[in-house]
C-alpha cells in the first residue's frame, strides 16, 4: 500500500540550480497536484493535472514546470532555484469524482541557500 | 471561486476539555469540504470529509464537524482532547476539477 510516494525527502541547493522532485502513485489517480507548504499560509497550489498529458498552472507556478507522461508519475522541475523557493512540497493524488478526498505524499524538505 | 478561512491560528486546551476549531468557506456550489491534521514533521492526514448525506459528519479519532449552509461554517469538534491531538489542522475546500484550497491552518495545543 504504498499510496503517493515522494522523493528525496530532503534536499539542500545553491541558488541557481535546478532539480527534480519526484512523486508517483499506484492508486490509478487521474487527478495530481504539487503543493508548497510555508508556515502560516497553509498549503497553496503550484501546478496540477487532470490526467496524462494535461497540466495547468495553479496558484504560484512561478519557477516550477511540470509534466505528465503517465498516470503514476508527475514530476516537479525547479529551473533555477532561489531562496524564496525553500519550502516543504507536498504532492498529492485524487480519483474521479466530487467530494474525493486527495492523498498526500510524506513531503520534500527544501532549503535552497 | 473556492475559499475558506480558519478563524484561529493558534488554540489551546487541556486536556480532557472539549475542542472547537472554526472555518468558513466560500464557495460558488454544493462544496466539496475536508478537515486535515498534520502531526510535527509528518504529511496529511484526512479526518473527515462532508459528503452532503448528513450535516454532522463523523471522522477519525473522535472528531467530528457539523456542515452548516446558512453560515457558510464547517467547524471542527471533539468532546475530550487528548494529549495525541496536538498538531496543526487543515480546512480544505475542492472544486469540480479536484484542486483542494487550504486555509491557513490552527495549530492545536493540549495542556496536560
Amino acid at each position: 500500500n504504498a499510496g503517493v510516494t515522494q522523493t528525496p525527502k530532503f534536499q539542500v541547493l545553491k541558488t541557481g540550480q535546478s532539480m527534480t522532485l519526484q512523486c508517483a502513485q499506484d492508486m490509478n489517480h487521474e487527478y495530481m497536484s504539487w503543493y508548497r507548504q510555508d508556515p502560516g499560509m497553509g498549503l497553496r497550489l503550484i501546478h496540477y493535472s487532470v490526467g496524462a498529458g494535461i497540466t495547468d498552472q495553479g496558484e504560484v507556478p512561478n519557477g516550477y514546470n511540470v509534466s505528465r507522461s503517465t498516470t503514476e508519475d508527475f514530476p516537479l522541475r525547479l529551473l533555477s532555484a532561489a531562496p524564496s523557493q525553500t519550502s516543504v512540497y507536498f504532492c498529492a493524488s485524487s480519483g474521479r469524482g466530487q467530494r474525493t478526498e486527495a492523498f498526500f505524499g510524506q513531503g520534500t524538505r527544501l532549503t535552497v541557500v | 471561486a473556492q475559499s475558506v478561512t480558519q478563524l484561529d491560528s493558534h488554540v489551546s486546551v487541556s486536556e480532557g476539555t472539549p475542542v472547537l476549531l472554526r472555518c468558513n468557506y466560500s464557495s460558488s456550489y454544493s462544496p466539496s469540504l475536508f478537515w486535515y491534521v498534520q502531526h510535527p514533521n509528518k504529511g496529511l492526514q484526512l479526518l473527515l470529509k462532508y459528503t452532503s448525506a448528513a450535516t454532522l459528519v463523523k471522522g477519525i479519532n473522535g472528531f467530528e464537524a457539523e456542515f452548516k449552509k446558512s453560515e457558510t461554517s464547517f467547524h471542527l469538534t471533539k468532546p475530550s482532547a487528548h494529549m495525541s491531538d496536538a498538531a496543526e489542522y487543515f480546512c480544505v475546500v475542492s472544486d469540480n476539477f479536484n484542486k483542494f484550497y487550504f486555509g491557513s491552518g490552527t495549530k492545536l495545543n493540549v495542556k496536560p
